[in-house]
């Protein structure tokens, strides 16, 4: 059965720190992957996705993402956290299920805490 | 380009009273149409989702029903609210998600009193 998971309900780090936020998946086809950020009382806003080629993916606000297929992994990096980064992030999995789905599976999210 | 539209933004309702979240879609025809709900400011439960007019799907049986009397228009109910029915309520649209994701509407806060 298809998958993701985010092992951490929360990342700390200091402003200007290098930061990840982890997401693995598990998936029989071909994998489609985003990322999600979502700031309090607000709908989820697009960041970025894998769908297939260079496995490092650019996004919004310098966010990147590494696809790695052996680890079956696509965490969520930027080289220097800002304060307003802080905000709720969602791994979300689509992919080649072999029959149209129409759904993306989320994760549980991780809360992203930026210190000054 | 596409937008969508959801409303209220916030909702307070007694226990027992009705309820319709209204979500629209511009811009596209012919989408696939999302309701989520977010408990406690986390986890996403996806409630029903819609690939046509008249066409839903439900995900977890529960209070709330939901129905696309138009092509770009979905819309969430209740016959009578439960405290339980409290949370954050988002409509997403798609089109081929597994592809191109989803877009999500700005949310309605419910409060159930």
């Amino acid at each position: 059965a298809q998958s993701v998971a985010q092992p951490e309900d929360q990342v700390n780090v200091a402003e200007g720190n290098p930061l990840t936020v982890k997401c693995t998946y598990s998936v029989s086809g071909n994998p489609y992957l985003f990322w999600y950020v979502q700031y309090p009382n607000r709908g989820l806003q697009f960041l970025l996705k894998y769908i297939t080629g260079d496995n490092l993916v650019k996004g919004s606000y310098g966010f990147e993402a590494e696809f790695n297929k052996s680890q079956t992994s696509f965490h969520l990096k930027k080289p220097s956290a800002l304060v307003s980064d802080s905000a709720l992030y969602f791994c979300a999995l689509g992919g080649d299920y072999g029959g149209a789905t129409n759904k993306l599976i989320f994760g549980t999210g991780t809360l992203l805490a930026v210190q000054p | 380009s596409q937008t969508i539209h959801q409303w209220p933004a916030t909702l307070v309702q007694p226990v027992g009273s009705p309820l319709s979240l209204e979500c629209t879609v511009e811009g596209t025809s012919n989408p696939n149409l999302y309701w989520y709900r977010q408990a406690a400011g986390r986890g996403l439960q996806l409630l029903f989702y819609s690939v046509g007019i008249g066409q839903i799907s439900s995900e977890v049986p529960q209070n709330l029903s939901a129905s696309r009397p138009q092509d770009r228009q979905f819309i969430l109910s209740s016959k009578k609210l439960l405290l339980s029915d409290s949370g954050f309520y988002l409509c997403a649209w798609s089109r081929d998600s597994e592809i191109y994701g989803y877009t999500f509407g700005s949310g309605t806060r419910l409060t159930v009193v």
